[in-house]
């Protein structure tokens, strides 16, 4: 595998359910990130972990919970989500640190329906 | 703060056609700017970035981008347009200095390329 691996791809959970996103590295990068889309919106970063640390979190509802067990790693665990949180869920990662600029490299998402 | 602005929902193109997709950005300090490209079922993919220097940027698969500090714009262009660029395309900001791995993304610009 290459590149940034996200599982599942598709996800239908109802709203009582606990569910995790999984997301892999395989680029050496030390910083990873969870993105939502919705549609017609601008992809809302979530969360950013810098060499397992967590540095960000843009005031995202409690029922989201991230994991980063390590720099190549990243979970997003999921528990009484609300139908409004259905979207894909984009995971990135980047070689990163103060002073740099780095592109960011995007998983292909878990598209995430919540009945 | 920072923000980026993508003018228009969608933009169509005869195939063989020049292709522009708009973007205005905001930021407090110096600007650092991302295109991204996302076809269907897929997460971005990364095309050009300007950090400093020249303020025309090339990328990948012929596109192109031009900097402009007056007017704040960092519009994507690419000469010929070809079928298999219809995309959703994504501008990208990262600014100040406390900011890296925080992208700001704009909305999106859905290109349709006709043949």
């Amino acid at each position: 595998e290459t590149g940034v691996t996200q599982t599942p791809r598709h996800l239908v959970m109802g709203m009582t359910n606990k569910k995790s996103l999984k997301c892999e590295q395989h680029l050496g990068h030390n910083a990873m990130y969870w993105y939502k889309q919705s549609a017609k919106k601008p992809l809302e970063l979530m969360f950013v972990y810098s060499l397992e640390e967590r540095v960000e979190n843009n005031s995202v509802p409690s029922r989201f919970s991230p994991e980063c067990p390590n720099s190549s790693h990243l979970f997003l665990h999921l528990h009484t989500l609300q139908p409004e949180d259905s979207a894909l869920y984009l995971c990135a990662s980047s070689q990163d640190g103060a002073g740099t600029y780095n592109e960011q490299f995007f998983g292909p998402g878990t598209r995430l329906t919540v009945l | 703060a920072q923000s980026v602005a993508q003018p228009e929902d969608q933009v169509n193109v005869a195939e063989g056609n020049p292709l522009t997709v708009k973007c205005t950005y905001s930021v407090s300090g110096n600007p650092y700017l991302f295109w991204y490209v996302q076809y269907p079922n897929r997460g971005l993919q990364f095309l050009l970035k300007y950090i400093t220097g020249d303020n025309l940027v090339k990328g990948s698969y012929g596109f192109e981008a031009e900097f402009n500090k007056s007017q704040t714009s960092f519009h994507l262009k690419k000469p010929s347009a070809l079928v298999s660029d219809s995309a959703l395309y994504f501008c990208a900001v990262q600014g100040g200095t406390d900011s890296w791995g925080k992208f700001q993304f704009g909305a999106g610009t859905q290109v349709v390329v006709t043949p």
